[in-house]
């Protein structure tokens, strides 16, 4: 079955440390990659996607992602991370490019400690 | 600019009473859709309304009834509630199927 792949329900970091956070898809093809984050009682807002092209994307708020076809992955990265970053992650994935067919992972929430 | 502007924001039922949540947006998008969302599954489409005059249901579409009023409005709407439906729901849109959705900021709904 498609499925997209959040495997760290939660993860802390201290602020200034650098952040990484999985996620994997299982497509017959490579889909459309996409990242949202969602601050406490806010909507989700876009901070990167993925079409084709460079497979090392550059999203808003210094956040980059990294396609790896051979691993079917797009892990989101952040170099020093900053208090305000604390929010709930979504990697969503759009396997025919029609966005009715997106499918969100069950999401990372992230604590940034001070 | 408004975006995706969802009313209303805060709603408390009584189980079997009906609702309607209402979504606008201002981007001159043609494609609309409803998501819900619950702890720990994600956010899951309930309805999709490609362009003006056309909808078509998701993962999760029953118990639920849509109009895509014209092109910039896009009600769900609840005939008889139940508490499984006690949920935040979201609405997005884009402006074809092949690009990023942009969505509204919510509502969290109650089923008592």
């Amino acid at each position: 079955a498609q499925s997209v792949t959040q495997p760290d329900i939660h993860i802390t970091v201290s602020e200034g440390a650098s952040l990484e956070l999985r996620c994997n898809y299982s497509y017959g093809a490579t889909p459309y990659l996409f990242w949202y984050v969602q601050s406490p009682g806010q909507g989700l807002q876009l901070l990167l996607k993925y079409f084709s092209g460079d497979t090392l994307v550059q999203g808003i708020k210094g956040f980059e992602a990294e396609f790896k076809r051979s691993q079917s992955s797009f892990n989101l990265r952040k170099p020093s991370v900053h208090w305000s970053d604390a929010a709930e992650y979504f990697c969503a994935v759009d396997p025919t490019g029609t966005a009715s067919k997106l499918t969100f992972g069950t999401g990372t929430r992230l604590q940034v400690t001070l | 600019n408004a975006g995706v502007t969802q009313t209303p924001k805060f709603q408390v039922l009584k189980t079997g009473q009906s609702m309607t949540l209402q979504c606008a947006q201002d981007m001159n998008h043609n494609s609309m859709y409803w998501y819900r969302q619950d702890p720990g599954m994600g956010l899951r489409l309930i309805y999709y309304s490609a362009s003006e005059g056309t909808t078509d249901k998701g993962e999760v579409p029953n118990g639920y009834n849509v109009s895509r009023l014209n092109k910039r409005e896009f009600s769900l709407r609840l005939e008889s509630a139940a508490p499984s439906q006690t949920s935040v729901y979201f609405c997005a849109s884009s402006i074809r199927q092949n690009t990023e959705a942009f969505f509204g900021q919510g509502t969290r709904l109650t089923v008592v």
